[in-house]
């Protein structure tokens, strides 16, 4: 079967340019959740999503973040401008519904802002 | 100055002897708990889960306890394997946040062949 996919898997660029990360959740899972992993902070919850809408976004930084999903199988994760302090790894993970499922994880997107 | 890191507690263990990790966590309205396993340049991957209702729940040579009255779980390993070295993190859910999960900050495996 196959897992949640992340697209690109490393990206490197310069402060100001604008990130675009990619998910593909699995099919039939109706929750989708957009994480930041970082030494200094763990792993963070930044927005989530159930049947494609916005449910929780209280994480998301600041403005320059933003999370769209515009089909079941298909979410991005955008920041611009990117700024230094947004580089980390960014997960994204899908879930069936609320009846205690468990969140499955993709592999990660690795991204450094120079 | 100086960024200062998360430092993660550490568990090392002898190949083929039983590992515990515990986590200690925060909310007593959490009803749902679940184990994931991050390794090296990989998403965290989904071990076991218990429910609250539950005290305890086997896989395959890994078992979760739960208990509800010091708000603390563990995950029990058997028979270590140098493929289990790795962050086992747990998460708790409660029932009216839907799908979010709150994530501990991670213990770090180490199996000695």
């Amino acid at each position: 079967d196959a897992g949640v996919i992340q697209s690109p898997r490393h990206e490197v660029t310069e402060m100001g340019q604008e990130v675009t990360l990619r998910c593909k959740p699995i099919s039939g899972h109706d929750y989708l959740f957009w994480y930041r992993q970082t030494m200094m902070r763990g792993l963070e919850l930044l927005i989530y999503f159930n049947n494609n809408v916005p449910i929780d976004d209280s994480g998301m930084p600041e403005d320059r973040f933003s999370a769209k999903m515009p089909n079941a199988s298909f979410s991005t994760l955008k920041i611009q401008p990117s700024e230094p302090r947004d580089s980390a790894v960014y997960f994204c993970a899908s879930s069936g519904d609320r009846s205690r499922q468990p969140q499955h994880f993709g592999d990660g997107t690795r991204l450094s802002i120079l | 100055g100086e960024s200062v890191g998360l430092h993660l507690p550490t568990l090392s263990v002898q190949e083929g002897d039983n590992s515990i990790i515990n986590c200690a966590y925060s909310n007593s309205a959490s009803d749902y708990f679940i184990w994931y396993k991050q390794e090296s340049g990989k998403g965290p991957q989904f071990i076991i889960d218990i429910r609250s209702n539950m005290d305890k729940r086997q896989g395959q040579r890994v078992t979760v306890l739960l208990n509800k009255t010091v708000k603390h779980l563990s995950l029990q390993i058997a028979a270590t394997q140098p493929g289990d070295s790795a962050v086992y993190f747990c998460a708790e859910n409660m029932w009216n946040q839907g799908g979010k999960l709150i994530f501990g900050q991670g213990t770090e495996l180490s199996v000695k062949p």
